[in-house]
């Protein structure tokens, strides 16, 4: 089976641009996880979404957005980017919602450079 | 979520057991231990989770103290490629989601 895919897996952007990132969760996962990892802030979970609905958001400024189609498929967005945005974006898919023991799975990551 | 707390670093020579600790005294009765690790440059691996029974699977065994307040995660006979950052999560069984909330991890350097 296939695992969790991240695109692009490398990024540069300039201040003030957009970007967006791809993930593709295991095919029948139906949850998404977005996290951000920066070396000063270590791992911070951004926001989940289970079957289109964004179910829990972490506590990051409104720029930073996602949304999840019907297959699962996953896109965060930030806009008017920021130096401190720089960091690897890691994506992770889990089969169904909540349970104790719903593994997740991580993907490779984007790694964003905003300079 | 119950906060942990993790020793920074820890060394192990290969082939030994590596056990890392996990305190955790303010869990609830209803929270889980998650055990994830991360390579450098990957993204986190799950390990190994349980409750308040000591758990073993293929990659490592968990025990949990009796009063559930600390953990150790222990790797048998650990290799080079163990070395790692590996995070102790604590949190409720829920339908609400799937966040976890990682603290700083501790980077186990395997020696050869």
């Amino acid at each position: 089976k296939a695992g969790v895919t991240q695109t692009p897996r490398y990024l540069i952007k300039t201040r003030g641009q957009q970007v967006t990132l791809s993930c593709s969760p295991i095919s029948g996962h139906r949850s998404v996880s977005w996290y951000q990892q920066t070396p000063g802030q270590g791992l911070q979970f951004l926001f989940e979404y289970f079957s289109e609905t964004q179910r829990n958001k972490g506590n990051f400024p409104g720029r930073f957005s996602g949304r999840q189609f019907s297959n699962s498929r996953s896109e965060m967005n930030v806009s008017t980017l920021e130096l401190g945005d720089s960091a690897l974006y890691l994506c992770a898919s889990s089969f169904a919602g909540g349970a104790a023991y719903n593994e997740q799975f991580f993907g490779p990551g984007t790694r964003l450079t905003v300079l | 979520d119950a906060k942990t707390t993790q020793p920074p670093s820890m060394d192990c020579a290969e082939g030994r057991a590596a056990n890392l600790p996990c305190n955790h005294s303010t869990i609830s009765g209803n929270e889980y231990v998650y055990w994830y690790r991360q390579i450098h440059s990957q993204g986190p691996q799950y390990i190994i989770h349980g409750l308040k029974n000591n758990e073993t699977n293929e990659m490592a065994s968990l025990i949990i103290t009796e009063d559930r307040k600390s953990s150790t995660l222990i790797l048998p006979h650990a290799t080079l490629r163990d070395t790692a950052v590996y995070y102790c999560i604590v949190r409720v069984a829920s339908n609400a989601g799937n966040m976890l909330t990682f603290g700083g991890g501790t980077r186990l350097m395997v020696k050869p």
